[in-house]
């Protein structure tokens, strides 16, 4: 079966720009995460939905950062305006909705902001 | 809330030699345990996870790791390592129960092998 596919691999963008993230999880995984791995680093989650609906959002920059899934299948995450600290590795996971339901990352979305 | 400590940042060993990678989570809930391995450019790939039940737990590409309550550890071994095992190893914790379920991981070491 297809993995989680991301896209771009790689984005090179300036300060205070917008850059935006895509991820198409595997098929029928109702549950979609977001993470954060800044160099050195393990990866943060970021935001987590189920189906189209938000789990938890906790940890995510709200002033910059927006992430949406409008059909429950695949996802956008922005960053409008970027900072130079937001430079990092997106990676986009997606499991199965139900309990010990591992989770399938993607190749992710290396970010370099300048 | 969780959180993950791997002791080393980096770990260099012999080719065939033994090698032990130090985990310590903290947590106010119960939590099940997992290791990934993440190699250069690549995305992270699950070795083991222990949910339940048996302590050892034994993964792909002959690893195994060890759930001690009491030292809240779970460290990650493997009898003989090879050159193809190079790569960023990284520990997690996921709370037990559904709902907001998302990985905390620990910050990585980088197993380095030497021929």
């Amino acid at each position: 079966e297809a993995g989680v596919a991301q896209s771009p691999r790689y984005k090179i963008i300036e300060k205070r720009q917008s850059v935006a993230f895509w991820c198409n999880p595997i098929s029928g995984h109702a549950t979609l995460y977001w993470y954060q791995q800044i160099l050195g680093q393990g990866p943060k989650l970021l935001i987590q939905f189920q189906n189209n609906g938000v789990v938890d959002d906790s940890q995510l920059p709200k002033d910059r950062f927006s992430a949406e899934r409008l059909k429950g299948v695949d996802s956008t995450l922005k960053i409008q305006p970027a900072k130079l600290e937001d430079s990092a590795v997106y990676l986009c996971a997606s499991s199965l909705d139900r309990e010990n339901s591992e989770q399938y990352f993607g190749p992710g979305t290396r970010l370099t902001v300048t | 809330a969780q959180s993950v400590t791997q002791l080393d940042s980096q770990v260099p060993v012999f080719e065939e030699a033994p090698v032990e990678l130090r985990c310590n989570y903290s947590s106010s809930v119960s939590v099940y345990l997992f290791w990934y391995v993440q190699y250069p450019n690549q995305g992270l790939q699950l070795l083991l996870k222990y949910l339940s039940g048996s302590t050892l737990v034994k993964g792909i590409n002959g690893f195994e790791a060890e759930f001690n309550k009491s030292q809240t550890s779970f460290h990650l071994r493997k009898p003989s390592v090879h050159i193809s095992d190079t790569a960023e190893y990284f520990c997690a914790v996921r709370k037990v129960g559904g709902g907001a379920d998302g990985l905390t991981f620990g910050k990585g070491t980088h197993l380095i092998i030497q021929p």
